[in-house]
C-alpha cells in the first residue's frame, strides 16, 4: 500500500523559509510517477505549488516560482518543498501527493494526510 | 491559464437522489486532463475520477465523469449517506510549462 506522510515545522515566522519533507513508501519515488506538492489556506479551496520527477525536472505554479524548490532524496525515499519568504498568506494545509501513472491521464491517486503549516511571530 | 468554475457552490439533496456536479473551463483542454476528487472535514482530498472517466481503484460504480472540451460532470447515481462532502475538479494545462489547476469547489449537503 502506498503511503505518504509530510513532516516539518508547524509553525513558521513571517519572512523566513517553511521547508517539508515528504517520506514516501510502498513506492518508490524513482517511478515513473511525478510527485507534487498542494496547499489549502484554512476553509479555502485546493492550490498546486508545483511537481518533480526523479529525472530532475520540476514545475512550478507561475504565482510561486520565484519562491519555491522542489527537490528530490532518492536514497532517501522521499521529496522536498522549500518556500522563502513566507507571510500569513502562505498559512494552509500542505499536502504531499502522487501522480497517477497512467499514461495519457491525469490525476493525483495517493496524498498525504496533510500538515498544518501556520505563518506567524 | 485555465480557470474552472463549479457549479452549484452548494447541492443539497437527500440519500437515494442523483448529483449532477458541473466543472466549466474557461478555455478547451484534452478531457484525460481532468480528474475529480472527494474532500470530507479534516481530510486529504481522495481521488474518485481520473483521466475524465475513469474511475480510481476502490470507487464505487455509482460515481462517474463525463465532458469534452469546456464542460464535465461528475455524477453519483444514487447518493449515500457517506458522499456528503465537497468535490474539487482539477486539470493539468501545458503553457509556457505544465501547471494544474483546481476547481473552487461543490459542496454536497444533506
Amino acid at each position: 500500500q502506498v503511503q505518504l506522510q509530510e513532516a516539518g515545522p508547524g509553525l513558521v515566522k513571517p519572512s523566513e523559509t517553511l521547508s517539508l519533507t515528504c517520506a514516501v513508501s510502498g513506492a518508490s519515488v524513482s517511478d515513473i510517477n511525478w510527485w507534487s506538492w498542494v496547499r489549502q489556506p484554512p476553509g479555502k479551496g485546493l492550490e498546486w505549488i508545483g511537481e518533480m520527477h526523479h529525472g530532475g525536472t520540476a514545475n512550478y505554479d507561475p504565482s510561486l516560482r520565484s519562491r519555491v524548490t522542489i527537490s528530490m532524496d532518492i536514497s532517501k525515499n522521499q521529496f522536498s518543498l522549500k518556500m522563502t519568504s513566507v507571510t500569513a498568506a502562505d498559512t494552509a494545509v500542505y499536502y504531499c501527493a502522487r501522480h497517477v501513472s497512467v499514461p495519457g491521464t491525469r490525476g493525483f491517486d495517493y496524498w498525504g494526510p496533510g500538515t498544518l503549516v501556520t505563518a506567524s511571530s | 491559464e485555465v480557470v474552472l468554475t463549479q457549479s452549484p457552490g452548494t447541492l443539497s439533496l437527500f440519500p437515494g437522489e442523483r448529483a449532477t456536479l458541473s466543472c466549466r473551463a474557461s478555455q478547451s483542454f484534452k478531457s484525460t486532463y481532468l480528474a475529480w476528487y472527494q474532500q470530507k472535514p479534516g481530510q486529504a482530498p481522495r481521488l474518485l475520477i481520473y483521466g475524465g472517466s475513469s474511475r480510481a481503484t476502490g470507487i464505487p460504480d455509482r460515481f462517474s465523469g463525463s465532458g469534452s472540451g469546456t464542460d464535465f460532470t461528475l455524477t453519483i447515481s444514487r447518493l449515500e449517506p457517506e458522499d456528503f462532502a465537497v468535490y474539487y475538479c482539477h486539470c493539468q494545462q501545458y503553457g509556457v510549462s505544465p501547471q494544474y489547476t483546481f476547481g473552487q469547489g461543490t459542496k454536497l449537503e444533506i
